[in-house]
Order: structure tokens, then C-alpha cells, then sequence
């Protein structure tokens, strides 16, 4: 299907575990987000990609890892996860291009719980 | 820094309505706005991208407008159905045009 996916949906894991949450594009889009959405906090950034290989820091990169090494994948990794980032993902892109000027696209979330 | 601002967080009203939701933002040197809605427990639906030069978009009952020099964008619904209750998030570009900055939303509830 086209568009972009998320998996897992769901996930329930421990503190102190490994997480990877992954994303993947059909459109061939340059730029990739991963955003997490608090009550209280709203969306709020992690992480961005440029292109493949290019990544840099969003509003919230602390104790997490991500990766592009191709354009239609960017998984986000939890190195070792805190009952803190509990909370949902959400992965986005957009063509190529700054965000100024592209419409964003969001895949359907991934729910995850640290115990 | 860029800011969002979306006033009011909730709002009730009943079915054929019109109704509108305001966005506001604090760094007017940004070339597009973009409102999204998000239902319980899914993801966000894009349903609006205004660029600037444009200053009014529609889409079937939807029409966002765009004011750069107030910092002011709203989201007008027409006839509201029950269908429309979700939360409507408006979304702005940052300072550097690399990420989006988004509202806390307007949650509506509209009664049939």
C-alpha cells in the first residue's frame, strides 16, 4: 500500500529495554520526522532527516537513536527506555524540500508503554 | 522560537453549526500554515496547507484563512455534523523551515 507505515502499533516493553520503532515511506519523500504526542505537551519533535544519512536533532532527541540508510526507512530506536517516553510516535514526510514550503504527511501512530 | 497557540482547547456545539477555530503564532516570517485533524487514538489526516501568497484555502466545508502580519490563522466549518467531532491541530513551520511546530489542538464535540 502506499503512504507511510508504522510498526508495531502497540508496544509494551520495560525500563532499561532496547526499543525499535519503525517507519516506512512509499513516496519516495526526502524528509522524515519522527514527533512524540504528550498530554500536556502536545507533538513535539525528536528527530528529522533531510535525506538518507542526514539527520539531525529535533525540540526532544535525548535517549533516542535514529537512522536513514535509505531514503523510505527511518527507524527510531530507544537505546534504553525510561517509563518517561511512554507515549505515542508518530512518524511524518514530506517532499523534497524544506517544510516551509511541503504539505506533511503522518503514518498512524505506534502506542508505546514502558512498565 | 516559533509558538502555537490554539484558542479555545474545546469547544460543544450542536449539528449544523458554523463554527471557527483560531491558530495563532509567534514568528509571521513563515511561508505555509497546515491544520490537521487527529480521532481518539489514530493518527493525523493533513486537511489544509495554506502558503502564504495564497492567504485562503478550501476543501468542501473547510476554509482556512492565513494573516502573517497578525500571526492569525483560522479554520472555518460550515454546517457542522456529528462526522467533525475530532481535535483539529494547526501546525506552523520553525524558525530554520525544518520541522513543524504544532498547537496543543481544539478539541470539538459536535451533538447530533
Amino acid at each position: 500500500d502506499a503512504g507511510i507505515t508504522q510498526s508495531p502499533r502497540y508496544k509494551i516493553t520495560e525500563t532499561g529495554r532496547q526499543v525499535t520503532l519503525m517507519c516506512h515511506q512509499t513516496w519516495s519523500h526526502s524528509y522524515m520526522f519522527w514527533y512524540r504526542q504528550d498530554l500536556g505537551h502536545g507533538l513535539r519533535l525528536i528527530y528529522y532527516s533531510a535525506a538518507a544519512d542526514i539527520t539531525d536533532k529535533g525540540e526532544v532527541p535525548d535517549g533516542y537513536v535514529v537512522s536513514r540508510s535509505k531514503t523510505e526507512n527511518f527507524p527510531l530506536t530507544l537505546e534504553s527506555a525510561t517509563r518517561s517516553q511512554t507515549s505515542v510516535y508518530f512518524c511524518a514526510s514530506s517532499e523534497v524540500g524544506r517544510v516551509s514550503y511541503n504539505e506533511q504527511f503522518f503514518g498512524p501512530g505506534t502506542r508505546l508503554t514502558v512498565l | 522560537k516559533q509558538e502555537v497557540t490554539q484558542i479555545p482547547a474545546a469547544l460543544s456545539v450542536p449539528e449544523g453549526e458554523n463554527l471557527v477555530l483560531n491558530c495563532s503564532f509567534t514568528d509571521s516570517a513563515i511561508y505555509n500554515l497546515q491544520w490537521f485533524r487527529q480521532d481518539p487514538g489514530k493518527g493525523l489526516t493533513s486537511l489544509l496547507l495554506i502558503q502564504s501568497s495564497q492567504r485562503e484555502q478550501t476543501s468542501g466545508r473547510l476554509n482556512a484563512s492565513l494573516d502573517k502580519s497578525s500571526g492569525r490563522s483560522t479554520l472555518y466549518i460550515a454546517a457542522s455534523q456529528p462526522g467533525d467531532s475530532a481535535t483539529y491541530l494547526c501546525a506552523a513551520p520553525n524558525q530554520a523551515g525544518t520541522a513543524l511546530i504544532f498547537g496543543k489542538g481544539t478539541t470539538l464535540s459536535v451533538s447530533s
